[in-house]
């Protein structure tokens, strides 16, 4: 069974840092591309980030990049985001989700996702 | 960046009852290649991740029950529930990915009447 669990969501103050990880199971995580996708309260979804399998490739939305960092395990079946300078509108629960993988082809549809950890920037 | 328009905000229907959901993409997401529409469909039900019912605009996942439907290409798309049940309850999002970044419609509340 395929599972999804993120940790490492707090309170923080506006500047902080804050390191989310997702630990994997139940599939073979080094052939997955992966990804961060976060939810404010009340409000919708928003791709945050993706890693490619190997780690070497990485992409951010506008509103995180030069503040976020993507990064994997693959040895340990983890997928991290380390979040510098937050703001208060990074307030939301982080997911992981994965890719799905058609014949080794990769395709950004996020079939399975974990609870999500939630973070909240305030003063 | 691909913006995706969803209608309506919301929508309260009758149990057994048809709900139908649109979403319109900025520009359009079908790939000529192979001539498919990178076009998710999820359900998100309270407290819960999202889950997802349709990909391709059209193909429904594994699970999925056969009153789940997608339909459209291009840049216009729709999900419709032919008979709404209780459990139906939730939000809808549609997505693309179609190119980076990856972008979601704002999301559809259905509820019963």
């Amino acid at each position: 069974e395929v599972q999804l669990l993120e940790s490492g969501g707090d309170l923080v103050q506006p500047g902080g840092s804050l390191r989310l990880s997702c630990a994997a199971s139940g599939f073979n995580f080094g052939t997955y591309v992966m990804s961060w996708v976060r939810q404010a309260p009340g409000k919708g979804l928003e791709w945050v980030s993706s890693i490619a399998t190997s780690g070497d490739d990485t992409f951010y939305a506008g509103s995180v990049k030069g503040r976020f960092t993507i990064s994997r395990d693959n040895s340990r079946s983890t997928l991290y985001l380390q979040m510098n300078s937050l703001i208060v509108d990074d307030t939301a629960i982080y997911y992981c989700a994965k890719y799905r993988n058609d014949g080794g082809s990769h395709y950004a549809i996020f079939d399975y996702w974990g609870r999500g950890t939630l973070v909240t920037v305030s003063s | 960046d691909i913006v995706m328009t969803q209608s309506p905000d919301s929508l309260a229907v009758s149990l057994g009852e048809r709900a139908t959901i649109n979403c319109k993409s900025s520009q359009s997401v079908l790939k000529s290649p192979n001539k498919k529409n990178y076009l998710i469909w999820y359900q998100q039900k309270a407290g819960q991740p999202p889950k997802v019912l349709i990909y391709w605009a059209s193909t429904r996942e594994s699970g999925v029950p056969d009153r789940f439907s997608g339909s459209g290409s291009g840049t216009d798309f729709t999900l419709t529930i032919s008979s709404l049940q209780a459990e139906d309850v939730a939000v809808y999002y549609c997505q693309q990915h179609y190119n980076s970044p990856l972008t979601f419609g704002g999301g559809t509340k259905v509820e019963i009447k």
